[in-house]
């Protein structure tokens, strides 16, 4: 079964750049989404179809998807952005897939 | 304003039975394919199931479903009232969780733009 791979935790300082990578089998061919995930909150939806952002997501947030890895990127990192971080994406076998999150700490 | 409202949790015996429903507005519910997705304690978001919309056919409400809970849980959802359910039975220890109720982006997308704030289901004798 499709699987996606995150790395468990990332620690970065205010103000860094922070990359989260997501992996799986030829990923690049899909379509990968990135939720925000903060305790006691829902999640939220950072990134979609690979690297667009909805509205009132700031522009720190970007993302790309090729070849396996798909990777979220928090530019000038605050400490608000602190949070779980988990990608996405659906296989062909009609199922969605959640990466097993990254615990971002800033 | 797009909201989705989850409500139904609570302690369940294993082996019960609850269902779960998510009251939604806010956009054209018989549209939209709906989910549900839940988290475990000191665990990540796991799929559970899918729902899809309406079709321009008229067709719609096909099923999707995790492994992990398949031939447990029954998904469904009421266009007339723009409500989504899950019916699960058999609980176990492993389905407590956190289960949100998710909106589809639409056909065709397979991501979720909108959240609830999620039910708690605690299953323990």
């Amino acid at each position: 079964s499709f699987k996606l791979t995150q790395p468990p935790s990332l620690s970065v300082s205010p103000g860094q750049t922070a990359s989260i990578t997501c992996s799986g089998d030829r990923l690049g061919d899909k379509y990968s989404s990135w939720y925000q995930l903060k305790p006691g909150q829902s999640p939220v939806l950072v990134i979609y179809e690979d690297y667009k952002r909805p509205s009132g997501i700031p522009e720190r947030f970007s993302a790309s998807n090729s070849g396996n890895t798909a990777t979220l990127t928090i530019s000038g990192t605050q400490t608000l952005d602190e949070a779980d971080y988990y990608c996405q994406s659906w296989d062909s076998s009609a199922t969605w897939v959640f990466g097993g999150g990254t615990r971002l700490t800033v | 304003e797009v909201q989705l409202l989850e409500s139904g949790g609570g302690l369940v015996q294993p082996g019960g039975s609850l269902r779960l429903s998510c009251a939604a507005s806010g956009f054209p519910f018989s549209n939209f394919a709906m989910a549900w997705v839940r988290q475990a304690p000191g665990k990540g978001l796991e799929w559970v199931s899918t729902i899809s919309g309406r079709t321009l056919s008229g067709g719609g409400g096909t099923t999707y479903y995790a492994d992990s809970v398949k031939g447990r849980f029954t998904i469904s959802r009421d266009n007339s009232k723009s409500t989504l359910y899950l019916q699960i039975n058999s609980l176990r220890a492993d389905d407590t969780a956190v289960y949100f109720c998710a909106k589809d982006a639409g056909a065709g997308y397979y991501y979720f733009n909108y959240w609830g704030r999620g039910t708690l289901v605690t299953v323990s004798s």
